[in-house]
């Protein structure tokens, strides 16, 4: 079945520094990429987004590539600070009208100061 | 800023009862979404709904789950006869297009 796979798992950096967070689907047909930044104690919330005919996107200091023969995209922040700190998760989907969106298994990012 | 909001934010129940969980989605969007997170787990998708039908669901959507939108607002999640196993984060998401907009989320305890 479809299956997104995310890493790491949990990443410990220093305010100012870059944080990367990769993750590889398996569903070939899969054509819309989201990321998405958990606060404690709050629903997911959208940061970025890329379409499979776009091979990287830019949004102040996140950005997002997206490799569709290797099949994987990675989120990029860049001069993270504190409020940075959460739980993010990728997500990939066959958008047909609806989506149904497969998440990866979420990395802890703890920005220090 | 609109936004998906849940009630209630928590739930504690017994096993075997009936629990419903309530969302109003954001009001122009056609397409509403169940997921849940067990804790310290991924966020698993288990229904979506368009045009008042179920469009697709999860194998863990199974009869003892149902989605209803009752009125124009409310869209509402049943799970008939709680089990331990049904214990987690479960959040309504609504899209006009392609961006899911999630709620909050409800806690659900089934003790």
């Amino acid at each position: 079945g479809e299956n997104v796979e995310q890493h790491p798992s949990t990443l410990s950096v220093q305010e100012g520094d870059s944080a990367v967070i990769k993750c590889t689907y398996s569903d070939s047909a899969s054509n819309y990429f989201p990321w998405y930044k958990q606060e404690l104690g709050k629903g997911p919330q959208l940061i970025i987004d890329i379409r499979s005919n776009v091979g990287e996107k830019k949004d102040q200091r996140i950005a997002v590539t997206l490799n569709k023969t290797a099949k994987h995209f990675s989120l990029h922040i860049t001069e993270t600070q504190p409020e940075d700190s959460a739980v993010y998760f990728c997500a990939a989907s066959r958008y047909t009208g609806f989506q149904k969106l497969v998440f990866g298994t979420g990395t802890r990012l703890l920005v220090s100061p | 800023e609109p936004e998906v909001t849940q009630t209630p934010s928590h739930q504690v129940t017994q096993m075997g009862q009936e629990v419903i969980l309530r969302c109003v989605p954001i009001s122009n969007h056609l397409y509403f979404y169940w997921y849940r997170q067990i804790l310290g787990q991924k966020v698993e998708f288990l229904v979506s709904f368009y045009n008042n039908e179920i469009s697709e669901k999860s194998e863990i959507f199974d009869d003892q789950f149902s989605v209803e939108r009752p009125d124009g607002s409310n869209f509402t999640l049943k799970i008939r006869s709680t089990k331990l196993e049904d214990s987690a984060m479960y959040f309504c998401a609504s899209t006009p297009n392609t961006e899911a907009f999630f709620g909050q989320g409800t806690r659900l305890t089934v003790v």
